[in-house]
This record gives structure tokens, sequence and C-alpha cells, in this order.
């Protein structure tokens, strides 16, 4: 199973919105509501940010929100702020139960 | 709170097999209705997925990995583990056990995460 297609960096200035993708097939990202982001800061374990394309997990901020359209995921961050910037990663179950993530987006904030 | 902490030891020589453990509180590994995962991230480099077990002893393994992994539950200790064999500098990473509610598609509780490399 291939990787997740995924933009290597996205920059944003504080305020602004971003959004970024995350492609894949008719197998993974097309098959099945079951996208899902994390963000993982340097050294430290990735954190759900979305999960089921759209849903904020209790605690993650509303500024974060996730949308899909056939095989290409996208994570949107509203009002960035500096914490934000990080490592982002998308997630998606696979019609051969496993499961597959993205290289990883890498956020900057100007 | 689930919580997971993960041991195992930081260097494998070449060819010999990592083994890794993952213990659970917070809650017994048999009742929170969990599938517990393995993903391990090189250095640098992006998440990759190498397996799911639950309690019941199913599995699930990454095609590009299944030969040479195997994942175990032990209800007794409130713990899973992680065999890889034939470990070589390919396998370099830094391995995280999650844990993924029965049902769900996402990992909603992550280890603290364990550099593995080869030893030279």
């Amino acid at each position: 199973q291939s990787a997740l297609t995924q933009p290597a960096s996205v920059s944003g200035s504080p305020g602004q919105s971003i959004t970024f993708s995350c492609t894949g097939t008719s197998n993974d990202v097309g098959h099945h509501n079951s996208v899902s982001w994390y963000q993982q800061h340097p050294g430290k374990a990735p954190k759900l940010m979305i999960y089921d394309v759209t849903n904020r997990p209790s605690g993650v901020s509303i500024r974060f929100s996730g949308s899909k359209s056939g095989n290409t995921a996208s994570l949107t961050i509203s009002g960035l702020r500096a914490e934000d910037e990080a490592d982002y990663y998308c997630s998606s179950y696979t019609s051969i139960n496993t499961w597959v993530f993205g290289g990883g987006t890498k956020v900057t904030v100007l | 709170q689930l919580q997971l902490q993960q041991s195992g030891p930081g260097l494998v020589e070449p060819w010999a097999t990592l083994s890794l453990t993952c213990g659970v509180s917070g809650g017994s590994i048999t009742s929170n209705s969990y599938y517990w995962g393995w993903i391990r991230q090189p250095p640098g480099k992006g998440l990759e997925w190498i397996g799911n077990i639950y309690y019941s002893g199913s599995t699930y393994y990454n095609p590009s990995l299944k030969s040479r992994v195997t994942l175990t539950v032990d209800t007794s200790k409130d713990q899973f583990s992680l065999d890889l064999r034939s470990f070589t500098a390919a396998d370099t990473a830094v391995y995280y056990c999650a844990g993924q509610r029965f049902g769900e598609y996402h990992f909603d509780t992550w280890g603290q995460g364990t550099l593995v490399t080869v030893s030279s």
C-alpha cells in the first residue's frame, strides 16, 4: 500500500487560514469516511485533531476543520497561531483492513 | 484516562529481533474495547502503520511488514507487545504504541515513543 500524498510544506501568517490536502485512492480515502488528522510537534507523539473526516475530539480548537471530496481530504486551520506550527499527518482506513498515513505536511507560521 | 507506557531497548543488533512492550493503565486492556496498534516513524520521515491487535488476539498487519512482525497481548499484565525480526538500518525509527477504540478508525491515545536504532 502506498502512502497518502500530502504537500511537504504550507505556510501562513498569524490570523490567516490555510488549507492543505491529503490525496489517496478509491481503496483508502475514497473508500470510507475514516480519514483522520494528527498534529505532531518536534519530539512529541502525534495528537489526534480530526477523525471521521470532519469530527473534532473534545479539547481540540474549533479553528481546525476537515473535509473530503472523492479521493482527497483536506484540513483547514483558521485564525493561524504560532502554536499551530507543527507537522500534520493524515490517515485513512483501507479496503483491505489496514491503515495508511500520509507523508506529512510541515506548517510554518510566518 | 487511558495511558500507554512503552518499554524496550533503544539498540538492536543487526538481524536480531526488536521486542517492545506497551503497558496500559487507566483501564483494563480487555475491558476498554480497544484495538492496540503500533506505528513507527523513521528519523525525519512520516508515520508508518505496523499493525493492530485486539485483546482476543485477532491481528491486522501492514502487508509490507507482515512477514517479520508479530503482535501479542498479555491480558494478565495489561500489556501488548511488538516483535520485529531481522532488524536492519532501514528499521531505525521511533516506535509508538497507540490505542484505537473498537469500531473506530483513528488512534486517540499514544505512547511516548521509543527511538530504536541498529547497533554497529
